[in-house]
């Protein structure tokens, strides 16, 4: 099915290690969203990208970086994981420009930061 | 700036009961779009309803219904006879129009019990 794919689904990293996110996309949407979901707190915008090649900060930037890899692809980089960072991600997708577009989302990454 | 407020962070009915499911939310924006998704226990977002502020127009689907009230900024959703399967978090979302972000709020965690 049509559809957001994330990899992995679950991960434990120790506080300093690095990984990447991976999201893809195969709706042809231009615009792609990263955002952390923590009890008590909903979700909250972490970056996005309107189209390929741009990529703005969202509500929580701080101890991540994107990268618009191509029109399918919008991965998240932690550089140096701390426990803070312990969350569910959800990658997403949309359509661009001013109107009701709804969003995909992916099922989420489950990752632990000991 | 914009804001979604869910002010009920838990609900507990018995089934058949019928529930509301409260949002508020704030915006300057003229034309903006508001949303409902359903995250059950297994996780993944589910889209629920788009509705856009030009549109005040209340909406059933099934059990369902939303009650759309720009006078008091409010985009109440209401399960009529709850179902055990109703038991998930409830989030309401906001997009203004000008913008692809959408904000959510904290969400509701709805338990149906049997």
């Amino acid at each position: 099915n049509a559809g957001v794919t994330q990899t992995p689904k679950f991960q434990v990293l120790k506080t300093g290690q690095s990984m990447t996110l991976q999201c893809a996309q195969d709706m042809n949407h231009n615009s792609m969203y990263w955002y952390r979901q923590d009890p008590g707190m909903g979700l909250r915008l972490i970056y996005y990208s309107a189209s390929e090649g741009t990529t703005d900060k969202g509500e929580v930037p701080n101890g991540y970086n994107v990268s618009r890899l191509n029109k399918r692809e919008f991965s998240l980089r932690l550089e140096s994981a701390a426990p803070s960072q312990t969350s569910v991600y959800f990658c997403a997708s949309s359509e661009t420009g001013p109107g009701g577009h709804g969003y995909t989302f992916g099922s989420g990454t489950r990752l632990t930061v000991v | 700036a914009q804001k979604v407020t869910q002010a009920q962070t838990e609900i507990s009915v018995v089934e058949k009961e019928d529930v509301t499911l409260d949002c508020v939310y704030e915006t300057r924006d003229t034309t903006y779009y508001l949303f409902w998704y359903k995250q059950p226990p297994s996780g993944e977002l589910v889209f629920l309803i788009r509705r856009n502020s030009f549109d005040e127009q209340n909406e059933i689907s099934g059990r369902y219904s939303w009650n759309f009230q720009k006078s008091t900024s409010s985009f109440n959703f209401t399960i009529t006879a709850s179902q055990v399967v109703d038991s998930a978090v409830y989030f309401c979302a906001l997009k203004g129009g000008a913008t692809n972000k959408l904000i959510f709020g904290t969400g509701t965690l709805l338990a149906v019990q049997p």
